[in-house]
Parts: structure tokens; sequence; C-alpha cells
């Protein structure tokens, strides 16, 4: 089946500092891909759309200039957390869609625990 | 504004057992419901799915029973198992299209004693 990829599963950064985190489609082209964001005990929100070769489109409450989103190619899409502050500390998870598996095309990377100190 | 509500918050069954989650939407756009299995410290998986021109579907322990006119679906768990304890969720979508997105309800933790 579909899997996605997601790096790095941990990263502890320094407060200000800025982290990337990657997503790749391994073994299909992900035109759209999806980021949430999961705090303890809770749901995931969603925090944006990111489409292959255009600006992502971010939910509404997400601060574009915070959680910078590049999706550059059919394979890879990267969330960038600028100036990271505590309050950013989450649990980030990925999704691509899969288009050939049709409606049930969705299939989420392994999360990315980010601790901001 | 919570798009897809789900119940209980958490859910403790004996093994064997028949746990039943609950959700609730509103939005008749919808048309695609999806459940997902989540461990902790991993992404959800998705476990069973549902459009709405049928009433029931089954995936060996798993059945969604989805209501059109009250707006709900539900899981059962048949035969429930402790590696069943997890956290489960409800969500939906609408269309099929670039523009879709996964949207999910609050979540159950489901725990399975021996």
């Amino acid at each position: 089946g579909a899997v996605v990829s997601q790096h790095p599963s941990r990263v502890i950064c320094k407060s200000g500092t800025s982290v990337k985190i990657e997503c790749r489609s391994l073994d299909f082209q992900a035109t759209t891909m999806f980021w949430y964001r999961q705090f303890p005990k809770q749901s995931l929100m969603l925090m944006a759309t990111s489409n292959e070769g255009s600006k992502a489109t971010y939910e509404q409450g997400v601060e574009k200039d915070k959680f910078l989103i590049n999706h550059a190619s059919l394979t890879l899409s990267t969330l960038t957390v600028t100036s990271a502050h505590p309050e950013d500390s989450s649990f980030y998870i990925c999704s691509a869609r899969d288009w050939g598996s049709g409606w049930d095309g969705y299939t989420f990377g392994s999360g990315t625990r980010l601790t901001v100190v | 504004q919570q798009q897809v509500k789900q119940s209980p918050q958490s859910l403790i069954v004996q093994k064997g057992g028949i746990p039943i989650i609950n959700c609730a939407y509103e939005n008749t756009a919808f048309d695609y419901f999806p459940w997902y299995q989540q461990f902790p410290g991993k992404g959800p998986a998705l476990l069973i799915a549902i459009r709405p021109d049928v009433s029931e579907k089954k995936e060996g322990r798993f059945t969604i029973s989805f209501n059109k006119s009250a707006k709900q679906f539900s899981l059962h768990i048949m035969d429930s198992q402790p590696g069943d304890s997890a956290t489960y969720f409800c969500a939906a979508s609408t269309g099929y299209s670039s523009a879709s997105k996964i949207i999910f309800g609050s979540g159950t933790r489901l725990s399975i004693r021996p």
C-alpha cells in the first residue's frame, strides 16, 4: 500500500530557531499533501493543504508566516516552523493523497514530535 | 466550530465485548466517512470507511453503521482484543477533488481489559 515517510520523528530545538519537517510519499506521486497538528490527548487539527507547484492553503487561524509550507515536487512537502517558541511544541502529522487508491487514498505519516525549549 | 462530533471521549470494555463509538455531523455535503486508529506516538491509520449510499459496511471485526437521515454513523468492534486499545477517530470529507480534506472528530480513547 501507499507509504508516507515523515522525518524527523523527534526534534528538539531552542526557542527562536527554525525547524524543518519533511514529508515524502514513497511509492506514489502526491499532488496534494496535508499538514496537521495534534496536541496531547486531542484531535488532529488541519493546518494547511499543500499543492505541488502552488502556494499552500492555510486554515483559518494558522499563521502562514510562522508555518512555511513548500511542496516543490510530487513526492516531497516540507513544513518549516519559523522562530519556534515553546507553545509550538506539538505532534505534527502529514498526509498525502494517493489518487490511485480512490476514496481511501489518504495516507498519514508517522508524525514528528517537536519540542521547543 | 466542530464539524464532526464524536462520543464517548473514552471507553473501557472487557475483552470480547463490543465497543461502540458514535459520531454525528451537520454538513450534508460530507460524502466520505472514514475511521482511523491511532497508537501513541504514531500517525493515524485508516481502519474502514463508508460512503452515504450504503447503511452498513463490515471489514473483519470492524463495522460501520450509517444513518444518513439522522446524520450519524458509528463504529462497532466485534470480539474486541487488548491489541485494539488505541485512540479512534471518526472523520468526514467532501467531494472527490483536489480541494477535499479530512476533518477529524475529537477522538475516543478505547481500552480493552484482558
